[in-house]
Order: C-alpha cells, then structure tokens, then sequence
C-alpha cells in the first residue's frame, strides 16, 4: 500500500525555522515527482513546492521562494521541506504528495497524506 | 484570487445531478493543459477523483465524469448521495505562474 507520513509539524514564532519530513513507502520513490501542498484554516489548497523524480529541478510558489527549500533522500525514501522566515501567513496543514502523469505539465497528485499543522505565531 | 475560477458552492437533492465549473484562462487550461479534480470530505485530506480531464482513478464511482472544452472544465456528479457532500477542487498548469494552480473550491451540500 502506497504511504506517505508527514513529522515535523508545530508551532514556531514569526521569523523562525521548521523542518517538515514526509516518509514515503509502497512505491519506487526515486521514480515519482513529489510535492507540498498546503491549506491555511477554513482556506483553498495552495501548491507549494515541487521536486523532479531525480532531484534536479524545483519549483516554488511566489510566496514561498527564497524562504523555503524542498529537498528528497533517495537512500531514506524521504522528502523534506525546510521552511525558514516563516510568517503567520504560513499558518497550515501541509499535505505531503506523490505526482503522477506522463509529462512534467500534466502532473497530478494521485497519493496524498494526512497532512502535519504549521502553526506560526507569537 | 486563484487563476481558476470556481463557485463557492452548490447543492442539490439526492438523486439530482449537479455540476462544479472550473473557469481558467489561455495561460492554464486554454493552453491545453490536463484539469484534475480533487475531493476534500470533512477534516480529511483530498483525494484524487478525475485525473487528465475525465479518467477516473480505480474505487470512484462511474456517477463522477469530468469534462473540458476550451479555457473550462467541468465535473459532473449524477445521483447525489448524502456521502457527496465535500470540497471539490479543481487543478491545472499555469504556464504564466510556472506552476501548478488549484481552483478556489467549490463546497457541495446534499440537500
């Protein structure tokens, strides 16, 4: 069965560091594009991040660049995502996931995970 | 403001058929990106429901059907049951943003 386990949640003040961990298994990982995917309280889905099978290309929405990194370990089927300034605006569930799709432009998620609580404030 | 435009709700009886719309533009769907379509029961996380604009993944009852013509999309849900009741997103690349968009959000009640 095809898992995904997000750690590292909790609360942080403005201005401080998280790391959020997803471990993944039931599938090839190296093969799978990976993404975060966030949701502040009572909002909409935003896409956060993206990591190509092989690591080598990334994506960042607008109001994350430059404050968060997401990175993957082959060796431990885990992806990471450090987030650093973070702000109240951060404040979410963030959903660890697995893409599927046979170009890079299609993707879609097919596998999600239950999601770990951000909660920035002082 | 997302680039996908969805209604903030609907609703319909049991056993009625509704639709959630999904407006995009040249830059997302218009260009001939794939739309996929999401469902969020109560305090869950999403799932996937329509993938590549009208495929089905394996467990989803044939009752969903998405659709696409030009700059929209569309998911349809005939014979509402209690158990539809949820939010529905939909998805897209953006290829002014570099990224992937998701609609707004629709939340659907069962009447």
């Amino acid at each position: 069965e095809v898992q995904l386990l997000e750690s590292g949640g909790g609360l942080v003040q403005p201005g401080g560091s998280l790391r959020l961990s997803c471990a993944a298994s039931g599938f090839t990982f190296r093969s799978n594009a990976m993404s975060w995917v966030r949701q502040a309280p009572g909002k909409g889905l935003e896409w956060v991040s993206t990591i190509t099978s092989g690591g080598g290309s990334t994506y960042y929405a607008d109001s994350v660049k430059g404050r968060f990194t997401i990175s993957r370990d082959t060796s431990k089927n885990t992806l990471s995502l450090q987030m650093n300034s973070l702000r109240v605006e951060d404040t979410a569930v963030y959903y660890c996931a697995k893409l599927r799709g046979q170009f890079y432009y299609h993707y879609y998620i097919d596998v999600w995970g239950k999601g770990t609580t951000v909660t920035v404030s002082s | 403001q997302s680039v996908l435009t969805q209604p903030p709700s609907v609703s319909g009886a049991p056993g009625q058929r509704v639709t959630i719309s999904c407006t995009g533009s040249s830059s997302n769907i218009g260009a001939d990106y794939d739309v996929h379509w999401y469902q969020q029961l109560p305090g869950t996380a999403p799932k996937l429901l329509i993938y590549e604009n009208n495929n089905r993944p394996s467990g989803v009852p044939d009752r969903f059907s998405g659709s696409k013509s030009g700059s929209s999309a569309s998911l349809a849900i005939s014979g509402l049951q209690a158990e539809d009741e949820a939010d529905y997103y939909c998805q897209s690349y953006d290829n002014s943003l570099s990224g992937r968009v998701f609609g707004g959000g629709t939340k659907l009640t069962v009447l």
